[in-house]
């Protein structure tokens, strides 16, 4: 069956570390977005891409980057880790045709 | 800019019927998906309405106005594993990508 999947589902690291959150779906969607979801805010929108070498910013993109390099896998890059990063992290992907996301089980990152 | 409003919080008893709200103003308008996400967990799809009226699917149901701007997610025979937070999620017009709202945590008790 196809899925998405997130590694890893849990991560602490430390003020200013890089981290690297992997996303792979194998639905063979051409879309794919990052959200971060935080208490009183809801979903936010960090990047999306709509294919292969196609990256674009969200709403809450400062600090983070994405590349795509294939159909399967959108990674989400902190390039300096903050506090105000600590936040579940949730991929999603969506058939251009239907639009109906299909999300990842997600990554809690604490940023201490 | 988009501006999504839906109650924060609801209760309702286990068999009852419950509507959730959700008012939204869009540049344009494609769509409009309801998730439900329980604590913990991924969001999952519900429902997505494009024209007016009300689409039924099992003991869900969902009923949009475009004029109004306004949409509802109804649930029937309510069971406890119903108790999750309910996403209203309007897509733009032009966009592959819904905006959500912040959720309606709903607690379903016996």
């Amino acid at each position: 069956d196809a899925e998405i999947t997130q590694s890893p589902r849990h991560k602490i690291t430390e003020t200013g570390r890089q981290v690297t959150l992997a996303c792979h779906q194998t639905w063979n969607h051409n879309n794919m977005f990052w959200y971060r979801q935080d208490l009183g805010h809801g979903l936010r929108l960090i990047h999306y891409s709509y294919g292969v070498q196609d990256t674009n910013k969200g709403e809450v993109s400062d600090g983070y980057s994405v590349s795509r390099s294939n159909t399967e896998d959108l990674p989400l890059t902190l390039e300096s880790a903050a506090s105000s990063q600590t936040s579940v992290y949730f991929c999603a992907s969506s058939d251009p045709d239907r639009n109906e996301q299909f999300f990842g089980p997600g990554t809690r990152l604490t940023v201490l | 800019g988009q501006n999504i409003d839906q109650p924060t919080e609801m209760t309702a008893t286990e068999g009852a019927i419950v509507q959730i709200n959700c008012t939204y103003q869009t540049s344009g308008f494609n769509g409009l998906f309801w998730y439900q996400q329980h604590a913990g967990e991924a969001p999952t799809f519900l429902s997505y309405n494009v024209l007016d009226g009300l689409e039924e699917k099992g003991r869900f149901s969902s009923f949009l106005s475009r004029s109004k701007g306004y949409s509802y997610l109804l649930l029937k025979e309510l069971q406890m594993k119903d108790s999750a937070s309910y996403l209203c999620a309007p897509l733009s017009g032009g966009s592959y990508i819904p905006t959500f709202g912040r959720g309606t945590s709903l607690i379903v008790h016996p």
